[in-house]
């Protein structure tokens, strides 16, 4: 079956960086573009980019431009998120979703990150 | 960027009773492939969401026929025929028609 997993939750101090990973199993991984969506505590869900695994183009938010970083590995099928310049507000879980075109139809568990001095 | 409004945010039902909750674009959802991509999403405590309804109206696999998706244009309604439990969460209105893709604030199910 198709599974989006995760890695684990990250603790970092403000200005350091995260990397989270999201492995892809049970279909083509280069057939469908992937995307990243953060919710913080409480709050809602907010887009923050996709990432086509086929080619590795990219687009982001306009808010997490310049600090953020989406990239993959199509030997281990696997999409990485990789926010910089870390502050309080990106305390949130953060999530992958499969994305055929208009739908975001399979998620991951999510990755919780933590930013506190 | 396109706003999505939902209504009711909260919503206690009770056990074998309908919901129904409303979604509104700030602008028409209509592609200019003619397809609409509002999806529905719902996401249980602790979980992570899970697609409900894609392209207004349509039941993603496994999904119990008791959600179902009306709307057209920038209005689009979210029902449950009969709330069971496992309801019990918070549903998103999503739209990907307009990039970057938006949500709505969130509507919270209870029972009463």
């Amino acid at each position: 079956q198709v599974q989006l997993v995760q890695s684990g939750a990250e603790v970092k101090k403000p200005g350091a960086s995260v990397k989270v990973s999201c492995k892809a199993s049970g279909y083509t991984f280069t057939s469908y573009y992937m995307h990243w969506v953060r919710q913080a505590p409480g709050q809602g869900l907010e887009w923050m980019g996709i990432i086509n695994p086929s080619g590795g183009s990219t687009s982001y938010a306009q808010k997490f431009q310049g600090r953020v970083t989406m990239t993959r590995d199509t030997s281990t099928s696997t999409v990485y998120m990789e926010l910089s310049s870390l502050r309080s507000e990106d305390t949130a879980v953060y999530y992958c979703a499969r994305g055929p075109y208009g739908v975001m139809d399979v998620w991951g568990q999510g990755t919780t990150v933590t930013v506190s001095s | 960027d396109i706003v999505m409004t939902q209504t009711p945010l909260s919503s206690p039902v009770t056990l074998g009773q309908p919901a129904s909750i409303s979604c509104r674009s700030s602008q028409s959802l209509v592609h200019s492939d003619g397809n609409t991509y509002l999806s529905w999403l719902q996401q249980r405590p602790g979980q992570p969401p899970r697609l409900l309804i894609y392209k207004i109206s349509n039941r993603f696999s496994g999904v119990p026929d008791r959600f179902s998706g009306s709307g057209a244009g920038t209005d689009f309604t979210l029902k449950i025929s009969r709330v069971e439990a496992e309801d019990v969460g918070v549903y998103y209105c999503m739209q990907a028609t307009q990039f970057p893709p938006t949500f709505g604030q969130g509507t919270k199910v209870e029972i009463k």
